[in-house]
């Protein structure tokens, strides 16, 4: 099974902030790498699916990078509706593997 | 548009069993693998299994085979898991996902979730 570790599990940020969560795998994924944000009582929403390409409708402040194990979700300047819970996923291979959430918080 | 409803959860005892369903709309059903995911209370997210769009190819985490099953029936647009002794542990909500067009395991489509409870 591939092994996602996400960091940090939490931070606080002010609106406005650049924002950058990191997503390792513990092995290559062949950027079959998502993200998603969970806003609290909700169902997760994807923004970001193969390491890089934004879903549509998703704002263009999200944005994700990086390649083979390591990958990085930013967001450019924090706004107050992205104050929520972020996870990334792997895709590659079964079982679906999800990191262990980034809990951003309000400063 | 892609609408996923979930039914069919509440409270069961250990050991007990429970039936949750999955109303699908908005798409050709059957051109779609499907999966369950769960989210126990306060905790992330878990994989727990998967069918193809026919149905014929079908996965499982560790923590549920032999437990739960997952089947559909694409005449009735709907998705099933068959939980089998239910355990406190697998107490969470439900979520009915569908993929991305030409990216299956890329989770597009979720259901608003439906809570299982398992406790005497």
């Amino acid at each position: 099974d591939i092994q996602m570790t996400q960091s940090p599990s939490s931070l606080s940020a002010s609106v406005g902030d650049r924002v950058t969560i990191t997503c390792r795998a513990s092995q290559s994924n062949n950027n079959y790498l998502n993200w998603y944000q969970q806003k609290p009582g909700k169902a997760p929403k994807l923004l970001i699916y193969a390491a890089s390409i934004l879903q549509s409708g998703v704002p263009s402040r999200f944005s994700g990078s990086g390649s083979g194990t390591d990958f990085t979700l930013t967001v450019s300047s924090l706004q107050p509706e992205d104050f929520a819970t972020y996870y990334c996923q792997q895709s590659y291979s079964i079982p679906l593997t999800f990191g262990g959430g980034t809990k951003v918080e309000i400063k | 548009q892609v609408q996923l409803v979930e039914s069919g959860g509440g409270l069961v005892k250990p050991g007990g069993s429970l039936r949750l369903s999955c109303a699908a709309s908005g798409f050709t059903f059957s051109d779609y693998y499907m999966t369950w995911i769960r989210q126990a209370p306060g905790k992330g997210l878990e994989w727990i299994s998967y069918t193809s769009g026919s149905g014929f190819t079908i996965y499982y985490a560790d923590s549920v085979k032999g437990r739960f099953t997952i089947s559909r029936d694409n005449t009735k647009n709907s998705l099933y898991l068959q939980m089998n002794s239910l355990r406190a542990e697998d107490t969470a909500v439900y979520y009915c996902v569908r993929g991305l067009d030409f990216y299956d395991y890329v989770l597009t489509y979720w259901g608003q979730g439906t809570l299982v409870t398992v406790s005497s």
